[in-house]
């Protein structure tokens, strides 16, 4: 069935890297997402990478997509205290409408 | 930059009652969303809109939602008779074919 799963919290120094998981179990994904949700806010798509590539960089941020193990993570560089925010893995899957299919949420505290 | 907006950012109803949560996308988006998150759950998928008609629904929207593209701009999701159950946050998202850019969310209580 399909299930995307995260672990609930990461802690991490204020310009250490830090780093999210994600797994997946559906095979047919064709795009998976990082999003942010900062307190009261909505959903903030932050990057996102086709199925068929291993990997994506966007200034501070790094996507790599191991497809064999369906594990999905998002490394963030030089972590700021306004990187702290709940991160969401999701994925579509083909022929699906564009559904998107979310994990939990991975809570993300930056500390000083 | 244009971004989704939402209203009311906060509904509270009495249990029963309909309610419209109301979405203007962004304006050369051609896909539409649907989503909620029940406090502490995950969020999930309610309906997709295309060309002016659902191309996928999920389980929970069953014959008490609705929506509708009333006017070309606006998105809007009914709810017939709420229930205890759909206490949640609504999101909105619209898009082109590969992303997807959420509205702040409606806040919706039943009583």
């Amino acid at each position: 069935g399909e299930d995307v799963e995260q672990s609930l919290f990461l802690s991490v120094r204020e310009g250490d890297s830090s780093v999210i998981n994600c797994t997946y179990t559906d095979s047919s994904s064709t795009y998976l997402y990082w999003y942010k949700q900062e307190p009261g806010a909505g959903l903030q798509l932050l990057t996102y990478i086709f199925s068929n590539m291993d990997m994506k960089q966007d200034q501070r941020l790094t996507v790599l997509l191991n497809k064999k193990d369906k594990h999905l993570s998002l490394r963030i560089a030089d972590t700021q205290t306004g990187d702290s925010a709940i991160y969401f893995c999701a994925e579509t899957l083909y022929n699906q409408g564009g559904k998107l299919i979310f994990g939990q949420g991975t809570e993300l505290s930056v500390k000083p | 930059e244009p971004e989704v907006t939402q209203t009311p950012s906060h509904q509270v109803t009495q249990m029963g009652q309909e309610v419209i949560l109301r979405c203007v996308p962004i304006s050369n988006h051609l896909y539409f969303y649907w989503y909620r998150q029940i406090l502490g759950q995950k969020v999930e998928f309610l309906v997709s809109f295309y060309n002016n008609e659902i191309s996928e629904k999920s389980e929970i929207f069953d014959d008490q939602f609705s929506v509708e593209r009333p006017d070309g701009s606006n998105f809007t999701l009914k709810i017939r008779s709420t229930k205890l159950e759909d206490s949640a946050m609504y999101f909105c998202a619209s898009g082109g074919s590969n992303e997807q850019f959420f509205g702040p969310g409606t806040r919706l209580t039943v009583l």
